[in-house]
């Protein structure tokens, strides 16, 4: 069975500062890896996703991650956080051309400090 | 990008009472949609597979007589929340793919809360 670990639960970053959050997935088949932010109250907004080639994918709002196949994960990075970067983010993994929902990591609650 | 649309946003009912979200693909057609259900401060659970044209497929644990699916058309598929009682509330929010074995990417929506009193 696919699952998605997020091992944060919460992250404290400094406006300014860089930001990275973790995701590991197990997945029996060739992968989909997704990650989605949600504000308080929100649906979800893709920010990116992968599928195959370049391992490393920009998305929006500054962010990008990076597909390890050799580590299973699909860390979130972006440079410089800004206040209004503030949410829940979920990395979600599916299956290629599969017909399935997606799994989503437990999330990982990004606060922000002035 | 493609757009899914749930309504009402909120719904406050009584327990007892049965409550019907919405979910639209507002610029595409979906064939699959489906519905997540969100409780506070937690991930998304996969509560069922909507099928246009068909029963719909539920996770193991989720009582399909409890929570009735049902995807009329190729633009719109209604979860209604039968007898609902407290431990109901929660944050549902619906997805769909465009096409049929495509990218694989969801387009969800706004999400629906639903308060039971």
């Amino acid at each position: 069975a696919q699952s998605v670990t997020q091992p944060d639960i919460h992250i404290t970053v400094s406006e300014g500062a860089s930001l990275e959050l973790r995701c590991n997935y197990s997945y029996g088949a060739t992968p989909y890896l997704f990650w989605y932010v949600q504000s308080p109250g929100q649906g979800l907004q893709l920010l990116l996703k992968y599928f195959s080639g370049d391992t490393l994918v920009q998305g929006i709002k500054g962010f990008e991650a990076e597909f390890k196949r050799s580590q299973s994960s699909f860390n979130l990075r972006k440079p410089s956080v800004h206040w209004s970067d503030a949410a829940e983010y979920f990395c979600a993994v599916g299956a290629v051309g599969g017909a399935d929902g997606l799994t989503f990591g437990k999330g990982t609650h990004l606060i922000i400090q002035p | 990008g493609a757009v899914v649309s749930q309504h009402p946003s909120r719904v406050i009912c009584k327990s007892g009472t049965s409550v019907k979200i919405e979910c639209r693909s507002l610029d595409f057609q979906a064939t699959t949609m489906f519905w997540y259900r969100q409780f506070p401060k937690q991930s998304l659970m996969l509560m069922a597979t909507s099928n246009e044209g068909s029963k719909a497929t539920y996770e193991q644990g989720v009582e399909k007589d409890k929570f009735l699916i049902n995807h009329a058309s190729l633009t719109l598929s209604t979860l209604t929340v039968t007898s609902a009682h407290p431990e109901d509330s929660s944050f549902y929010i619906c997805s769909a793919r465009p096409g049929v074995g495509m990218s694989g990417e969801l387009f969800f929506g706004e999400g629906s809360r639903l308060t039971v009193l």
